[in-house]
């Protein structure tokens, strides 16, 4: 079936260190991909995205390219902060004949600690 | 975008209870979603809230268990009926245009003594 597979946390930082969390995914079709972002006590947030193959989808430093021949969207940043402590979630939703549009399959999450 | 909000946004309930959740939507949108994240874990879908009609339910989740109303495109409504401890969650709303644009409430905190 579908799903979407993280790398497993917690993974624990220094401050301007270089992230890489990975994530794979399995599904029918051609999905899009999505990283969002769970602040402590708060909701998700859309980090960044990416509809088609070779899609790169950045945002406030973060980047990931939709690597079809992979199967992959591995979430990349190149010096991380204390503000970006937080749980990253990859997903994919499904767009194809008999998909729920809009509804989201989510990886386990990953725990990102960055220490100053 | 859209801007969803929640209420309550936390509860402590007593087993054999219920609690009604509600999603508001600054803006029409045609998708709304219920998810369910239990601690330390991913999020699972429960249903899909459908304007004017009955939800559609993941597996393993029942409308007698959580029923959902949606009377407009700005509104939902998720009922987690006869609680028990195993129902302590984190419940999130999502909504939007497009299927690439999904956005989420800050979530619902539920704790069932």
């Amino acid at each position: 079936g579908d799903s979407v597979t993280q790398m497993e946390g917690p993974v624990t930082l220094s401050e301007e260190a270089f992230l890489t969390i990975n994530c794979t995914y399995t599904a029918t079709g051609y999905p899009s991909l999505f990283w969002y972002v769970q602040y402590p006590g708060e909701g998700l947030q859309l980090l960044l995205k990416a509809t088609k193959a070779d899609d790169k989808g950045s945002n406030k430093g973060f980047e990931a390219t939709y690597r079809k021949e992979t199967t992959s969207f591995h979430l990349e940043k190149g010096s991380v902060q204390v503000s970006d402590s937080a749980v990253y979630f990859c997903a994919l939703t499904l767009t194809g004949r008999g998909s729920t549009l809009g509804r989201l399959y989510f990886g386990r999450g990953t725990q990102l600690t960055v220490w100053p | 975008s859209a801007v969803i909000s929640q209420k309550p946004s936390r509860d402590i309930c007593q087993r054999g209870t219920s609690l009604t959740i509600q999603c508001q939507v600054d803006s029409q949108v045609t998708m709304m979603f219920w998810y369910r994240q239990q601690p330390g874990q991913s999020l699972t879908l429960i249903a899909t809230a459908n304007q004017g009609s009955e939800a559609t339910y993941e597996s393993g989740f029942v409308i007698d268990k959580f029923p959902i109303s949606r009377p407009n495109l700005t509104f939902s409504t998720l009922t987690v009926s006869n609680m028990s401890p195993e129902d302590s969650s984190i419940y999130l709303c999502s909504g939007g245009d497009r299927f690439y644009e999904q956005y989420f409430g800050p979530g619902t905190r539920l704790t069932v003594t």
